[in-house]
């Protein structure tokens, strides 16, 4: 039963380019969730999606970043026009229908700008 | 989203039970308590969750006091492998987590 998956483990970026993040959640999960980490930080939460709804988008900036969770396929956390400041680790995490149930995290998707 | 307070870092032998403390005062009475670790270069791991019992897994068991105000995290025999950063986080309804800075446990050989 694989784990949650996220590619590319590692993506670097030159500033003004565009930077796809992808996640397929663990088997029979529908419950997405997208985390960024800065650094000698904790994670902090950006947005958590069902399939092919947005449920919270509270932690996303404003400008920039779209995350999106189609009928089929994975889920992509998309950032536009990438700057300096959006090197981090990204996580994705999935859980099943039932609440308050454990997130399951992939190893991230560490980004780098140039 | 109800608020954590945990020691920035804990050190412990190997082989020595570990108590990881955690404060959550403003918790309200449908937040569930949960517990992840994160080790270098990973993602978080799932260690426990709870929410008025005492509960018991194959990683640690976790403590809730009587007014759910604090928790504790027990790792009955700390390994080097158990090194990490440990969160204690409240979930909130609607299935956000908002992770603190946790801590940072090192274990001793």
């Amino acid at each position: 039963n694989a784990g949650v998956m996220q590619n590319p483990r590692h993506l670097v970026r030159r500033r003004g380019q565009e930077a796809r993040l992808r996640c397929s959640p663990m088997k029979g999960h529908s419950h997405v969730y997208w985390y960024r980490q800065l650094p000698e930080e904790g994670l902090k939460f950006m947005v958590y999606l069902q399939k092919e709804n947005i449920i919270d988008e509270s932690g996303m900036p404003k400008e920039r970043f779209s995350a999106e969770f189609p009928k089929e396929g994975p889920s992509i956390l998309r950032i536009q026009q990438v700057v300096r400041g959006d090197s981090a680790a990204y996580f994705c995490a999935s859980s099943d229908d039932r609440n308050n149930q454990p997130q399951h995290f992939g190893d991230g998707t560490r980004l780098s700008i140039l | 989203d109800a608020k954590t307070t945990q020691p920035n870092s804990m050190e412990s032998n190997e082989e020595e039970p570990v108590h990881l403390p955690c404060n959550h005062s403003t918790i309200s009475g449908t937040d569930y308590i949960h517990w992840y670790r994160q080790l270098p270069s990973q993602g978080p791991e799932y260690v426990i969750h709870g929410l008025t019992s005492n509960v018991n897994n194959r990683m640690a068991s976790l403590a809730i006091a009587e007014d759910r105000k604090s928790s504790t995290l027990i790792l009955h025999r700390a390994t080097l492998r158990d090194a990490a950063v440990y969160y204690c986080i409240l979930r909130s309804p609607g299935n956000q987590f908002y992770f603190g800075t946790g801590t940072s446990l090192t274990v001793i050989p």
